[in-house]
């Protein structure tokens, strides 16, 4: 298995331009998460999906923020605008749900740079 | 608000010898935890997971649970240079079964 693929590895952006993080999952896996990593705040859940639906979104830092999860295979982490706070590794992870290990699965991760 | 807390290190080690570290939480129903190691530039990796009191090892590593002092740590024994990283743990929230809430890791040097 290819494991959780994301893209880019890196971006670095503008303040104020839309930055777009892209995700696919392990096949067969019915959970997607997204995390986002820094310094100061380790790695904090941003929003969870569950057989493509947002099941949590409670992390999501502000409206700037939104997900997608429009099939099994793909999901999208939108900032718009972007901002230089949001600068951070932010990490996909999938599993396996009632019926599996439920053993998270991280994704190389996007680190994002706005300046 | 549900924490993990940890020490941030770093925990510096001799090769050989046992590292100990330690991870205390704060949701009294948690009944899941987990110890990711997480090497610099690179995405968190399970490498234990326990679910009751008491001890579970897997080769070098022994995963430590005590529930009624909401305390987790992790023993690496014979701990070798390519063991230095970050080591997170995390718990799982009680009651949505889904959300892992992680601690800040802490940082393990190995030495020769």
């Amino acid at each position: 298995d290819a494991g959780v693929i994301q893209s880019p590895r890196h971006e670095v952006t503008e303040m104020g331009q839309e930055v777009t993080l892209r995700c696919k999952p392990i096949s067969g896996h019915d959970y997607l998460f997204w995390y986002r990593q820094t310094m100061m705040r380790g790695l904090e859940l941003l929003i969870y999906f569950n057989n493509n639906v947002p099941i949590d979104d409670s992390g999501m830092p502000e409206d700037r923020f939104s997900a997608k999860m429009p099939n099994a295979s793909f999901s999208t982490l939108k900032i718009q605008p972007s901002e230089p706070r949001d600068s951070a590794v932010y990490f996909c992870a999938s599993r396996l749900g009632a019926t599996g290990s439920r053993t998270q699965y991280f994704g190389p991760g996007t680190r994002l740079t706005v300046l | 608000q549900k924490e993990v807390e940890q020490n941030s290190g770093p925990l510096s080690v001799p090769e050989g010898a046992i590292a100990s570290l330690n991870c205390t939480y704060s949701d009294r129903g948690s009944q899941s935890f987990f110890w990711y190691r997480q090497y610099s530039g690179k995405s968190p990796e399970l490498i234990m997971s326990i679910y009751s009191n008491g001890d579970k090892e897997d080769g070098r590593f022994t995963a430590q649970l005590n529930k009624a002092s909401q305390y987790v740590s992790l023993l690496i024994r014979d701990s070798q240079p390519s063991d230095s990283a970050t080591y997170l743990c995390a718990v799982r929230e009680s009651g949505g079964y889904n959300k892992l809430i992680f601690g800040a890791g802490t940082r393990l040097a190995v030495h020769p």
